[in-house]
C-alpha cells in the first residue's frame, strides 16, 4: 500500500494563479482532511470530508475548495493564490473520526510570491 | 490563540538526559494524541490517550493523559538522537466529527 499520497511535493505560484493540490489514499479510509502548517502554529484544519459526497469547513476554510468524488481523492483547489497561503500543506486520512489515528501525505510546500 | 498550548516551544539535551514536553488546555478533550514529525514528512502517530489519568509507556516514551482530560505530558528517558523532532499533541473534543485541534509542537533535539 502506498498509503496517502501528495503531488506535487513543491510549488511556486504567482499571486491570483489558481491550482490543485492532489491527494489520493489507497487504505479505504472514509475520513480526509486537510492542514496546513505555519512555523510556530502547528496544524491548522482547512477543510474535512466525512465520506465521498460529503465535505465541510475546518478552523481556516476561506481561498480553498474541496471535494470528494470517491473515496479515495480529495483535491484542495487554492481559487485565487495570496502571499498567506504560502505554507506546507498535509492531507491527511484515517479510518473514523474521534480518536483514529491520522495518517499523513509527505506534504506540499507551496509558495506564493 | 491555540486551543492547545505547548511547552516548551525547543528543548535540546544531550544523550541520555530525560525530557518532558506538556501539553495544556483549558478545554475538556475526549482523546488526545501524541505524533512525531521528522524534517519533510507527515507527522507519525506515537499514541491515542483517551481516559483520564491513563498512562501509556511505549518502550522509553511515557504518556500521561491529565485525570481531567485538559492537559497531557510526554516523558522520554535516556534520550537518544534518533528521538530528536517535532512533537505535536492533538486532541479532539467529544462530537467534533474528528475535528482535530493541533499544539504548535515543542521541536525536541538531542545531540549524541
Amino acid at each position: 500500500n502506498a498509503g496517502v499520497t501528495q503531488t506535487p511535493k513543491f510549488q511556486v505560484l504567482k499571486t491570483g494563479q489558481s491550482m490543485t493540490l492532489q491527494c489520493a489514499q489507497d487504505m479505504n479510509h472514509e475520513y480526509m482532511s486537510w492542514y496546513r502548517q505555519d512555523p510556530g502554529m502547528g496544524l491548522r484544519l482547512i477543510h474535512y470530508s466525512v465520506g465521498a459526497g460529503i465535505t465541510d469547513q475546518g478552523e481556516v476554510p476561506n481561498g480553498y475548495n474541496v471535494s470528494r468524488s470517491t473515496t479515495e481523492d480529495f483535491p484542495l483547489r487554492l481559487l485565487s493564490a495570496a502571499p498567506s497561503q504560502t505554507s506546507v500543506y498535509f492531507c491527511a486520512s484515517s479510518y473514523g473520526q474521534e480518536g483514529y489515528e491520522q495518517y499523513f501525505g509527505p506534504g506540499t510546500r507551496l509558495t506564493v510570491t | 490563540t491555540q486551543l492547545l498550548e505547548q511547552s516548551p516551544q525547543f528543548l535540546s539535551i544531550q544523550e541520555g538526559e530525560n525530557l518532558t514536553v506538556y501539553c495544556n488546555s483549558s478545554s475538556v478533550f475526549s482523546s488526545l494524541q501524541w505524533y512525531r514529525q521528522e524534517p519533510g514528512e507527515g507527522p507519525v502517530l506515537l499514541v491515542t490517550v483517551v481516559t483520564g489519568g491513563e498512562v501509556k509507556k511505549l518502550k522509553r516514551l511515557t504518556f500521561q493523559f491529565g485525570d481531567a482530560r485538559k492537559d497531557s505530558s510526554l516523558h522520554i528517558t535516556a534520550a537518544q538522537p534518533g528521538d530528536t523532532g517535532l512533537y505535536l499533541c492533538a486532541g479532539a473534543k467529544t462530537d467534533s466529527w474528528g475535528k482535530l485541534q493541533f499544539g504548535a509542537g515543542t521541536q525536541v533535539v538531542v545531540t549524541p
